[in-house]
């Protein structure tokens, strides 16, 4: 089984600073990593995965992540927010084989402030 | 990428009814997913459809309470039984696409028990 920490429940920011939101995860197998957005009143939209390869991994919007197996975490960021980024973030972590079930952490509330 | 189409949208339903969310996929996919997502919380997986077979419940959640069906590859229902008002939450659905594996999301269903 696995499990997803996002250590912020919410993150205040100014517009243009840069922001980094915290996950960190346990798995006893092979994991894949996500990070997905929801909009006020949306779905969720994949930001940017991790399968395999390269450790950093770029997604939709600006924003990037790096895994880093030896301390567990995918830590996501952006160089410079913009208002439309106000959202909530989830990490997200499923098993490399089988039935690739996601395991949500509990969400980081971003907040972009002019 | 896959295109879900989460009927209805939201509802509004009146305690010890059901209510039955439809999940259709613009292609044919094993796996379907059903997950729950509680009122300023997290994304719970509640099953896992597959089709031809019944199917998949986590800890916690029960045929009797949320029944599903799966009944080809594009197509999934999830009924949520005798209403009561710990019920409302946004219900979505979501498939794999194995070959690149992400999961896409349906809009999801917000249902409001009264």
């Amino acid at each position: 089984a696995q499990s997803v920490t996002q250590l912020d429940s919410q993150v205040p920011v100014f517009e243009e600073a840069p922001v980094e939101l915290r996950c960190n995860y346990s798995s006893s197998v092979s994991v894949y990593l996500f990070w997905y957005v929801q909009y006020p009143n949306q779905g969720l939209q994949l930001l940017l995965k991790y399968l395999s390869g390269s450790t950093l991994v770029k997604g939709i919007n600006g924003f990037e992540a790096e895994f880093n197996k030896s301390q567990t975490s995918f830590h996501l960021r952006k160089p410079s927010v913009h208002i439309s980024d106000t959202a909530e973030y989830f990490c997200a972590v499923s098993e490399d084989t089988g039935r690739r079930a996601l395991t949500f952490g509990s969400g980081t509330r971003l907040q972009v402030q002019p | 990428s896959a295109v879900i189409s989460q009927k209805p949208s939201r509802d509004i339903c009146q305690r010890g009814t059901s209510l039955t969310i439809q999940c259709q996929v613009d292609s044919q996919v094993t796996m379907m997913f059903w997950y729950r997502q509680q009122p300023g919380q997290s994304l719970t997986l509640i099953a896992t459809a597959n089709q031809g077979s019944e199917a998949t419940y986590e800890s916690g959640f029960v045929i009797d309470k949320f029944p599903i069906s799966r009944p080809n590859l594009t197509f999934s229902t999830l009924t949520v039984s005798n209403l009561s008002p710990e019920d409302s939450s946004i219900y979505l659905c979501s498939v794999e696409d194995r070959r690149q594996g992400i999961q896409y999301f349906g809009a999801g269903t917000r249902l409001s028990v009264l």
